[in-house]
């Protein structure tokens, strides 16, 4: 069946810092493939998707590319402020017939310092 | 727009006890999801809707159940609580469309004592 690994955290950062988040997948077929944010006390929030091999998700900085090669859609920032500390989950998406099935990596937990 | 509400935020129960989690969307989405996040172990389905009057099994359904008799609103149903059961509970809803996301509430956090 399908499933997701994540890098295991908490992953500490400095403001400004380069961040990269690795996900890879285990999945047949086509997938669309999700990153998605969850800030303390709060439900999880879209941060940005790829549908097909190759496409290229952004939003607020972050991207990440979906690479069938080699299975991974690995979240980067060229520079993380402290707002970003959250966790991150990345998730494998698949149209079933009685409706999409998302499948999640465990999340990783990012805390951007001073 | 209030998006997914849920309610309880938060809520103690005794073994045994049962409780219904309430989900609400107004976004006129189709497909309703209830999801339980426990730490270190990422989201796993409950139940899923398509439409109202159609619900679903997902991964880890025993000890609950669910109702959809309307298209806003999905309560999640404990009869018999147990310390197993002790989680956040996370709902969501999504437009039809086969890469739509799912928008989420923020979550009932529940424990069974």
């Amino acid at each position: 069946g399908d499933s997701v690994t994540q890098m295991e955290g908490p992953v500490t950062l400095s403001e400004e810092a380069f961040l990269t988040i690795n996900c890879t997948y285990t999945a047949t077929g086509y997938p669309s493939l999700f990153w998605y944010v969850q800030y303390p006390g709060e439900g999880l929030q879209l941060l940005l998707k790829a549908t097909k091999a190759d496409d290229k998700g952004s939003n607020k900085g972050f991207e990440a590319t979906y690479r069938k090669e080699t299975t991974s859609f690995h979240l980067e920032k060229g520079s993380v402020q402290v707002s970003d500390s959250a966790v991150y989950f990345c998730a494998l998406n698949r149209v079933t017939g009685g409706g999409n099935k998302l499948t999640f990596g465990t999340g990783t937990q990012l805390k951007v310092e001073l | 727009n209030a998006g997914v509400t849920q309610t309880p935020k938060f809520r103690i129960l005794k073994i045994g006890q049962s409780m219904t989690l309430q989900c609400t969307q107004d976004m006129n989405h189709n497909y309703m999801y209830w999801y339980r996040q426990d730490p270190g172990m990422g989201l796993k389905l409950i139940y899923y809707s398509v439409g109202a009057g159609i619900t679903d099994k997902g991964e880890v359904p025993n000890g609950y159940n669910v109702s959809r008799s309307t298209t806003e609103d999905f309560p999640l149903r404990l009869e018999l609580a147990a310390p197993s059961q002790t989680s956040v509970y996370f709902c969501a809803s999504r437009p039809t469309g086969s890469n739509q996301p799912q928008h989420f509430g923020d979550g009932t956090r529940l424990s069974i004592l």
